[in-house]
């Protein structure tokens, strides 16, 4: 199992400035995803970051929006840059062990841009 | 692209109902998690299956492969089981998952 700490729970950012989101396991994992949450709509890949490599961006995402650090097996960070009402979403960052297992998700980071 | 489609999308029961949420999808995805988010955003995986069935406690989680249909069954809802129910194939490109739109389940006293 994998314990995430991801902070801050929620926030609410005047449009124009950035804020970075971070989460923290308690165990090295290899892969880890970073989510958006729109809404009333589902979650939706933003990209995956692995330790010692560049992001990988879903369509759609693009890195100097949404820039992610991996500095480490444990640790992560996603930065939402230039913000806009649009981006008032729910972010949230997940491990998941392999094919077939479970999978863990940080608490949620509840952003409003205004 | 693989999908996942969730019903229904909203449900409202009465304490004590037999509750089922169902989810159907597509031919890329192996296994199902089964997640619960609370109103603050946080997610808790419930069940992982990928064949068969599970139960933990009034849960119980059921996959048919063949027809690429899931379900989940909460019996003798309860108020705290008010919650948005999620289910999430791991079907994704990247080895992510890919979630369905969720259910509200409100459950009244």
């Amino acid at each position: 199992s994998a314990v995430i700490s991801q902070k801050p729970s929620r926030d609410i950012c005047q449009r124009g400035t950035s804020l970075t989101i971070q989460c923290q396991v308690d165990s090295q994992v290899t892969m880890m995803f970073w989510y958006r949450q729109q809404p009333g709509q589902s979650l939706t890949l933003i990209a995956t970051a692995n330790q010692g490599s560049e992001a990988t961006y879903e369509s759609g995402f693009v890195i100097d929006k949404f820039p992610i650090s991996r500095p480490n097996l444990t640790f992560s960070t996603l930065t939402v840059s230039n913000m806009s009402p649009e981006d008032s979403s729910i972010y949230l960052c997940s491990v998941e062990g392999g094919l077939n297992t479970e999978a863990f998700f940080g608490q949620g980071t509840r952003l409003t841009v205004v | 692209k693989n999908e996942v489609e969730q019903s229904p999308q909203n449900l409202t029961a009465q304490e004590g109902e037999f509750i089922t949420i169902n989810c159907s999808y597509s031919v890329g995805i192996s296994a199902l998690h089964w997640l619960q988010q609370h109103p603050g955003g946080g997610i808790v995986s419930l069940f992982m299956l990928s064949s068969g069935k599970k139960k933990h406690g009034r849960l119980i989680a059921t996959i048919n492969i063949q027809e690429k249909h899931s379900s989940l069954h909460i019996t003798a809802s309860h108020p705290r089981d008010s919650a948005v129910y999620i289910c999430a194939g791991d079907g994704g490109s990247q080895g992510n998952l890919i979630f369905g739109k969720g259910t509200k389940l409100s459950v009244k006293p």
